[in-house]
């Protein structure tokens, strides 16, 4: 059970936009900044968004990231079939003293 | 090129110990916190430690605690990961990663290839 709670799945078909939830607290991303990170099978993972919806240099403008109180979203606009991966969320935790991550969701271009 | 090379896995009985290293190129080491983060079998990431740029302040996950101590050596850009009574669910691919922003927050910018690590009798 992770701390930081995603959807297992997601899904959408090339062109459509697309958008994954993470929910947390006010330990965590209630106080804390979020980043999200896209993961391809038997590859490391790669910084999509840091300091909750700051891109780094690369990643296409057609993904972008907000946070609310407690929730965060990333959204992908233009879905194309390089956006299928695993997509985690993570923050800091005060009360735990240590990182955490959501449990990832597995995004299916159809 | 910016570089972070894992090693130090390998097949390991319960109870028995492991030292990992994170060797660090093509930045000012020194300046960064850093962080290990780990991924069992079809899992997700997990986080396991994390230490600042002077080696002063770790931060571990309350599974690893006790057992697991996180240093580096800034003179020789490394960092390192001892670990000790190793359990069967310590079994996963080990992660080493930069730390974008320092150490109590989450930007990872830069990660390793990791190094695998099996706990098996």
């Amino acid at each position: 059970q992770s701390v930081l709670t995603q959807p297992p799945s997601a899904s959408g078909t090339p062109g459509q936009r697309v958008t994954i939830p993470c929910s947390g607290s006010t330990s965590n991303i209630g106080r804390n900044s979020v980043s999200w990170y896209h993961q391809l099978p038997g590859t490391a993972p790669k910084l999509l968004f840091y300091s909750d919806d700051q891109r780094p240099s690369g990643v296409p403008d057609r993904f972008s990231a907000s946070k609310s109180g407690t929730s965060a979203s990333l959204a992908i606009s233009g879905l194309q079939s390089e956006d299928e991966g695993e997509y985690y969320c993570a923050s800091w935790d005060d009360s735990l003293n240590g990182a955490v991550f959501g449990g990832g969701t597995q995004l299916t271009v159809l | 090129q910016v570089h972070l090379v894992e090693s130090g896995g390998g097949v390991v009985q319960p109870g028995r110990s492991l030292r990992l290293s994170c060797a660090a190129s093509g930045f000012t080491f020194k300046n960064y916190g850093m962080h290990w983060v780990r991924q069992a079998p079809g899992k997700g990431l997990v986080w396991v430690a994390s230490l600042s740029y002077d080696g002063r302040k770790k931060y571990y996950a309350d599974s690893v605690k006790g057992r697991i101590t996180i240093s580096r050596d800034n003179s020789d850009n490394t960092m390192f990961l001892q670990m000790n009574s190793l359990r069967i669910d310590d079994t996963a691919l080990y992660y080493c990663a930069r730390g974008l922003q320092g150490v109590r927050v989450t930007s990872f910018d830069i990660w390793g290839q990791g190094t695998q690590v099996t706990v098996s009798s």
